[in-house]
């Protein structure tokens, strides 16, 4: 299994708080994403990053930064959590634009009251 | 219309039948196309790639057809062990960046 890990694994937290959640690789990939799965949507991109300090928009971007300060992790921050924002959130890795397969970490289960 | 679409399912079969999992897609400048498995509140990983020839893995089959943007599974001598969600997956170049998008998935039971 590719070395990826989420934290935390799971949150409850209420409107309006900031939240961030954290993604670790050991396996130096140059490309990270984060999406969130919701039943009837599939795995939806927030963003992704192509280097360090290098992030892009994904598909369902607002209310969500990142930010990817080493290699190895990145981060996603909820500015201010909405109800909306419950999700089942994933990280993946990537280990280059013309390697298309993702491994994805354990996820995070988030709630947002 | 989604980018990836997909049966929902379930699709509920006794061990040992064979069963069929198709996928249509909508960009036909996709290059790539995956099938990945998802077991319940785990991580999606990857299954097969899909090749254009078509491609076998054990007692898994997959197709593509570019014509009709058409992507199938095939499992055969289904198992207890098999029961899991199903996505079909496939890439779109946008913005200078690979990117994979997602069906929502197929939902397989196999029962005794």
């Amino acid at each position: 299994d590719a070395g990826i890990t989420q934290s935390p694994r799971h949150k409850v937290t209420e409107t309006g708080t900031p939240v961030t959640l954290r993604c670790h690789q050991t396996e130096n990939h140059r490309y990270m994403y984060w999406y969130r799965q919701d039943p009837g949507h599939g795995l939806r991109l927030i963003h992704y990053s192509y280097g360090v300090k290098d992030t892009d928009k994904g598909e369902v971007s607002d209310g969500y930064s990142v930010s990817r300060s080493k290699t190895e992790d990145f981060l996603l921050t909820l500015e201010s959590a909405t109800s909306s924002q419950t999700s089942v959130y994933f990280c993946a890795i990537g280990p280059g634009l013309a390697t298309d397969t993702q491994y994805f970490g354990p996820g995070t289960r988030l709630t947002v009251l | 219309r989604k980018e990836v679409e997909q049966d929902p399912g379930p699709f509920n079969v006794p061990e040992g039948a064979t069963v069929a999992f198709n996928c249509t897609y909508s960009n036909s400048a996709s290059q790539s196309f995956f099938w990945y498995r998802q077991d319940c509140r785990k991580e999606p990983k990857l299954l097969m790639s899909v090749y254009s020839s078509g491609n076998e893995d054990g007692r898994f089959t997959a197709q593509l057809n570019r014509a009709s943007q058409y992507i199938s599974l095939l499992i055969r001598d289904s198992k207890l062990s098999d029961s899991a969600t199903y996505l079909c997956v496939v890439n779109k170049f946008s913005g200078g960046y690979n990117k994979l998008i997602f069906g929502a998935g197929t939902r397989l039971a196999v029962h005794p």
